[in-house]
């Protein structure tokens, strides 16, 4: 089975901390991804990355960086964090396209739920 | 871009009832059409697909059908249970994009 791990299931931070949230996929996935879900909203995207060091903004990318030095590894970064930032935090992984479109399927992680004070 | 309109929740059934959320969707090109599931305390996990027009994903009981005239992929299960108590998600991905495009999601709640 495809595990993507994320390390902490809640957080809680101050505003104006620096903020890391980890994630680990044991698939060697190419594509990996960082979506934030509110009430209401939905998950939206964050920013996602589809190799080591490649990374793309999503929708809603100000306030947060990437990293992603090793393929199974992801990590969103927030720089200074804000009352607004408090949600929760789903990281996804998903093989490369040429894989087909039947297996271009995303898998979840349990998620993160920040709270930031 | 995508956009995804979802049925309002939350949507209250007695166990046994038939269930219908309804999805619809815009794209720009031919997109893969999923349904993913979140139960309490979890992350989403992929519940059917469908990669072409009239296709049809299944699963749990669950059924969608891809209807590309009418731009929708609606959720169907004959008969609900409680387990089935959970948050619905359309997710269409158009073609060439890596990243789906989520609904508001649908909350489910089943009664005994």
């Amino acid at each position: 089975d495809v595990k993507v791990t994320q390390s902490s299931r809640y957080l809680v931070k101050r505003t104006g901390e620096k903020v890391f949230l980890e994630c680990v996929q044991d698939m060697d996935h190419e594509n990996m991804f960082w979506y934030r879900q509110d009430p209401g909203l939905g998950l939206r995207l964050i920013y996602f990355s589809y190799d080591v060091k490649m990374k793309e903004k999503g929708d809603i990318p100000e306030g947060y960086s990437v990293s992603r030095e090793k393929k199974e590894r992801f990590s969103l970064i927030l720089e200074s964090a804000s009352t607004n930032q408090t949600s929760m935090y789903l990281c996804a992984s998903s093989p490369h396209y040429l894989a087909g479109a039947s297996k271009n399927i995303q898998y979840f992680g349990a998620g993160t739920r920040l709270s930031v004070l | 871009g995508n956009s995804v309109t979802q049925m309002e929740g939350p949507v209250t059934l007695s166990e046994e009832a038939f269930l219908t959320i309804n999805c619809t969707y815009t794209a720009t090109g031919y997109p893969s059409l999923f349904w993913y599931v979140q139960y309490p305390g979890e992350g989403l996990q992929l519940l059917l697909k469908a990669t072409k027009a009239d296709d049809k994903g299944s699963n749990k009981g669950f059924e969608a059908t891809y209807r590309k005239e009418t731009t929708s992929f609606h959720l169907e299960k004959g008969s609900v249970q409680v387990s089935d108590s959970a948050v619905y998600f359309c997710a269409p991905r158009d073609t060439g994009r890596r990243a789906l495009t989520f609904g508001s999601g649908t909350r489910l709640q089943v009664q005994p």
